[in-house]
């Protein structure tokens, strides 16, 4: 049980579109989800938190225009990246958390590559 | 989250015993340490997690010092695919966001 998928694994665009990543609870209700971006040799960096039905919260130094996330049910959660730059290939993953669950599951992770 | 402060690399032979420590010095009586893994260019991975007890599954133990302060993850018969950035954290509160550290990067050789 608590399995998330997130799709794609990979993608690659050109600069100045935009990607959109999804992740899904596919056996339970995430009421929150969580969005992390991990550059090369780095650790984990959380960029924002989503909760169901209302507005993400982000961390410091996060763009929310940039970075828009989508909570709109209890199974999926979406983080678009507008208007894609290089310097934002990353590796973007998300972790989601159900009422009943005490722990925290993450999807596989997104290789996003802009060229 | 409680900060928590780890090594940043060991290695470990293969079929032996990996003690990974952590030390959480300000953790408050209410926080939980968890430990998660993370194989190159995969999502981190659920180990385990405690809060006062002595924790063991089918993956490891948890051993947490009684003053709660520090913590071992213990890999009974290491395996090279444990090879992996370990992570231990202790979120304010159970259920809130998770702040990943640095991690022990373990290296498993054969």
């Amino acid at each position: 049980g608590a399995v998330v998928s997130q799709h794609p694994s990979r993608v690659i665009c050109k600069s100045g579109t935009s990607v959109k990543i999804e992740c899904r609870s596919l056996d339970f209700q995430a009421t929150t989800m969580f969005w992390y971006r991990q550059f090369p040799k780095q650790s984990l960096m959380l960029m924002a938190t989503s909760n169901e039905g209302s507005k993400a919260t982000y961390e410091q130094g996060v763009e929310k225009d940039k970075f828009l996330i989508n909570h709109a049910s209890l199974t999926l959660s979406t983080l678009t990246v507008t208007s894609a730059h290089p310097e934002d290939s990353s590796f973007y993953i998300c972790s989601a958390r159900g009422r009943e669950l005490y722990g925290y599951t993450f999807g596989s992770g997104t290789r996003l590559t802009v060229v | 989250d409680a900060k928590t402060t780890q090594p940043p690399s060991m290695d470990c032979a293969e079929g032996r015993a990996a003690n990974l420590p952590c030390n959480h010095s300000t953790i408050s009586g209410n926080e939980y340490v968890y430990w998660y893994r993370q194989i190159h260019s995969q999502g981190p991975q659920y180990i385990i997690h405690g809060l006062k007890n002595n924790e063991t599954n089918e993956m490891a133990s948890l051993i947490i010092t009684e003053d709660r302060k520090s913590s071992t993850l213990i890999l009974p018969h290491a395996t090279l695919r444990d090879t992996a950035v370990y992570y231990c954290i202790a979120p304010k509160a159970a259920g809130n966001k998770l702040t990943f550290g640095g991690g022990t990067r373990v290296l498993v050789k054969p």
